[in-house]
């Protein structure tokens, strides 16, 4: 998956926990997101990043936070899991420009009981 | 406007038929309209895009049909295969606003019957 790894694969996690979704790539692509895909809604955007300690909100990021200290690490935070944010989360790099041929990992299978 | 309106949800066809996906869309600023093909337990990987100033692009058995006026665009899969059992996502970029964000449909699961 294009050099990029996400960790956990799955975790189960409890209702108001925190929960910390970590993306690596080793492609030195500037550009990295994260997704969340859940049945009925495809693919819907939650941060993205241009850059080290550069990051902006995507369409989904109530209740989501997002560091990104080196180019090759994005981490996805949640602050204090809900049962609406049992999902896949889907991490994704791109090179050329933003939003244009994104490499997806191959994702993290999050439950929140 | 935001909405990529992909149909159907889901798709059976016989192998070595026509898979057709189509996609719909309002926001006339959109210029750039990937597919991306996913397998279960993978994540999404594109497979082709198209930007509006060709109606049409081929690469090898899949091709994208687009029709600008109508706000429409379509994937072909001719000479369907098992391997192109999938879920089939289209998706578009939006220059409105400041995040140029994809905007993806809800996505086609096709099963290719042998």
């Amino acid at each position: 998956d294009a050099g990029i790894t996400q960790s956990p694969r799955h975790k189960v996690t409890e209702t108001g926990t925190p929960v910390t979704l970590r993306c690596h790539q080793t492609e030195n692509h500037r550009y990295m997101y994260w997704y969340r895909q859940d049945p009925g809604h495809g693919l819907r955007l939650i941060h993205y990043s241009y850059g080290v300690k550069d990051t902006d909100k995507g369409e989904v990021s109530d209740g989501y936070s997002v560091s990104r200290s080196k180019t090759e690490d994005f981490l996805l935070t949640l602050e204090s899991a809900t049962s609406s944010q049992t999902s896949v989360y889907f991490c994704a790099i791109s090179e050329r420009g933003l939003n244009e041929k994104l490499f997806f990992g191959s994702g993290t299978q999050l439950s929140v009981l | 406007q935001q909405q990529v309106k992909q149909s159907p949800q889901s798709l059976i066809v016989q192998k070595g038929g026509i898979s057709i996906i189509n996609c719909a869309y309002e926001n006339t600023a959109f210029d750039y309209f990937p597919w991306y093909q996913q397998f279960p337990g993978k994540g999404p990987a594109l497979l082709i895009a198209i930007r509006p100033d060709v109606s049409e692009k081929k690469e090898g058995r899949f091709t994208i049909s687009f029709n600008k006026s109508a706000k429409q665009f379509s994937l072909h899969i001719m000479d369907s295969q098992p391997g192109d059992s999938a879920t089939y996502f289209c998706a578009a970029k939006n220059y409105g606003g400041s995040q140029g964000n994809l905007i993806f449909g809800k996505g086609t699961k096709l099963s290719v019957k042998p």
